[in-house]
Formats: C-alpha cells, sequence, structure tokens
C-alpha cells in the first residue's frame, strides 16, 4: 500500500497563533510532497511542492512566509500556519509520490484549521 | 499547463440507476488521468487512473472510465450505483511537472 497520515485531523487556534500540520507517508518513501487547500464545496488548490532537503516550492499568490513548508526527511513533511487569521481557516491536505512515480500523488486524510 | 473541466456540478441519481461523470481534460501531450472521490470531511480516495494502454479503465467499487483522445475527455461510469457513492468526485490530470490539476467537483446525490 501507501498510506499517507495527517496529524491533527483537526485543529483550533486563536488569532495570531501558529499551528503545524504533519504529513507522513507511512509504508513509502516520499521524495515528493504536496500540500492542498480546499475551500468549502470547492477543489483543491495546489499550495506548494516540497522535495525531501529542498526548499519547497510555492504557488503563485501563496504566501511563502505565512506557510512554512519543512520537508525533512523522506517520511515527513510539515506545514506550519504562522500568526493564523480567520480567512486561514480551511481544509489542508497533503499528498505523496514515490521516488520514481512521479505522476501519481497519494492523499492524506486532510486537517481542518478553524481559527477563532 | 493542464486543466481540467467537470461540466456538472451536481447530479442526482436513483439508487439502482446508472451514472456518468463528465471530464474534459486541456493537455498538449499525453495527460495522466485520475479520479479520485472524497467524502465529507476527508481525503481523497482514489478510483482509476489512466497512464497508457487500454483506453478502458476498472477501477475500485465497480467505476469505470474511457479515455477518448479524441474528445479530451475521461467520463467516468457505474452500472448501477448505491448509496454509499454518495459523495463529492474530482477529475485531476498529471503532466510532467509532478503537478496534479484538479477540476472543479461533481456531487452526487443518490435517492432511494
Amino acid at each position: 500500500g501507501a498510506v499517507v497520515s495527517q496529524h491533527p485531523s483537526w485543529v483550533i487556534c486563536k488569532s495570531g497563533t501558529s499551528v503545524k500540520i504533519e504529513c507522513r507517508s507511512l509504508d513509502f518513501q516520499a521524495t515528493t510532497m504536496f500540500w492542498y487547500r480546499q475551500f468549502p464545496k470547492q477543489s483543491l488548490m495546489l499550495m506548494a511542492t516540497s522535495n525531501e532537503g529542498s526548499k519547497a516550492t510555492y504557488e503563485q499568490g501563496v504566501e511563502k512566509d505565512k506557510f512554512l513548508i519543512n520537508h525533512a526527511s523522506l517520511t515527513l513533511s510539515t506545514l506550519t500556519v504562522t500568526s493564523a487569521h480567520p480567512e486561514d481557516s480551511s481544509f489542508y491536505i497533503c499528498s505523496a509520490s514515490k521516488a520514481g512515480i512521479f505522476y501519481e500523488q497519494f492523499f492524506g486524510p486532510g486537517t481542518r484549521l478553524t481559527v477563532l | 499547463a493542464q486543466s481540467v473541466t467537470q461540466p456538472d456540478i451536481h447530479i442526482t441519481v436513483s439508487e439502482g440507476a446508472s451514472l456518468e461523470l463528465r471530464c474534459n481534460y486541456s493537455y498538449g501531450a499525453t495527460p495522466y488521468l485520475f479520479w479520485y472521490v472524497q467524502s465529507p470531511g476527508q481525503g481523497l480516495q482514489l478510483l482509476l487512473k489512466y497512464f497508457s494502454g487500454d483506453t478502458l479503465v476498472q477501477g475500485i467499487k465497480g467505476f469505470e472510465a474511457e479515455f477518448k483522445r479524441s474528445q479530451s475527455s475521461f467520463n467516468l461510469r457505474k452500472p448501477s450505483v448505491h448509496w454509499s457513492d454518495a459523495a463529492e468526485y474530482f477529475c485531476a490530470v498529471g503532466a510532467n511537472d509532478y503537478k496534479l490539476s484538479f477540476g472543479a467537483g461533481t456531487t452526487v446525490t443518490v435517492r432511494a
């Protein structure tokens, strides 16, 4: 299989605080991980792509300083939402691809972030 | 850049009836095509994928899809839907830049 987990599954925080979301590939090495954002009743929007040991590549319009991505190992990537505000409330989904199989992504279950 | 269009925002189908979800893509080369299903508050589950070869692809849960290059389409079908098929369905196209582009999604409602 190719299982991807996310932690936490949901989080509520106060405005101005930072929140870290973890994405782990449980049974394979993920050379590339992706972070998506999904608003209610909408599609997935790619935020950034990260390769292990490299800086993340952000999509146009995504604030690098707001959404910090770290891909420190072949099984773990983290997304930190810094100084969160209510407009950052969303469903965040990560995915991972295996080494040499770049065209297929395996998705995590998502993290629901609510900023009060 | 690649793109995906799912023309139907919402489809209602009776349990036991057939289902077809439309997907049109735009990409200059041979695309990698995917269908995912998402239940409320959940992540994405891969139903099926097309990379090359036979243009009729079988997936999980009784779904199939047909790649038609001439129509730039990759429509998803199921002969007989079950109440548990009610969900959001996303078509996606992948290209050589490792990224996936998703359609807007189609919500499927199943009535008894």
